[in-house]
């Protein structure tokens, strides 16, 4: 019963080196999506995706990108890693879009830009 | 738009205390309303939820009130223990328009229960 597994756990990058994300779900979940939580700032929403081959932008896109190409993966890039990307990425997959759904959460990838 | 006001942290109590952490909300509509517990170093997990006004969710001790009249969602425990200590995130969901793909969060709120 894995649930929202997210790979790597732990990752330090040098600024301008690139790296993808990986999320995967078992739930057969049509939506998922990607934050980054700092300190004192909450969740913030970098994208999402409604479904097999679909993404949009949340509230903090800028210097990721993502791809949706089967519905149980959600992918996150870094094409040029800088200092401020330094965070906590959470990956989360909702079933559908009624309210009394919540979203399922993975645990995580800390990651540090030197 | 839609949004959740959570009160500030962090909260610290001791053992057998009585807790509540506010939330209120913003909504368009009749949203749902979830509260989630984020323990050190994992993900968010579902605690409790309540879908309509009246409902009371509850879990591990911890009750929440849907109120519509004062659009609000406060949790509550009658005993914290040590392991109570987490990250405690209210959110609100809409069924339809604008925002409706995603929850809505607060901020969070950190409970450090001493023994």
């Amino acid at each position: 019963n894995a649930g929202v597994t997210q790979t790597p756990k732990f990752r330090v990058l040098k600024t301008g080196q690139s790296m993808t994300l990986l999320c995967a779900q078992d739930m057969n979940h049509e939506y998922m999506y990607w934050y980054r939580q700092d300190p004192g700032m909450g969740l913030r929403l970098i994208h999402y995706s409604v479904g097999e081959g679909t993404t949009a932008k949340g509230e903090v896109p800028d210097g990721y990108n993502v791809s949706r190409l089967k519905k149980q993966n959600f992918l996150l890039g870094l094409e040029s890693a800088a200092p401020s990307q330094t965070s906590v990425y959470f990956c989360a997959s909702r079933l559908g879009t009624a309210s009394n759904q919540p979203q399922h959460f993975g645990d995580g990838t800390r990651l540090s830009i030197l | 738009g839609n949004s959740v006001t959570q009160m500030e942290g962090p909260v610290t109590l001791s053992e057998e205390a009585f807790l509540t952490i506010n939330c209120t909300y913003t909504a368009t509509g009749y949203p749902s309303l979830f509260w989630y517990v984020q323990y050190p170093g994992e993900g968010l997990q579902l605690l409790l939820k309540a879908t309509k006004a009246d409902d009371k969710g509850s879990n591990k001790g911890f009750e929440a009130t849907y109120r519509k009249e004062t659009t609000s969602f406060h949790l509550e425990k009658g005993s914290v223990q040590v392991s109570d200590s987490a990250v405690y995130f209210c959110a609100l969901s809409v069924g339809s328009g604008a925002g409706s793909y995603q929850l809505t969060f607060g901020k969070g709120t950190k409970l450090s229960v001493i023994p």
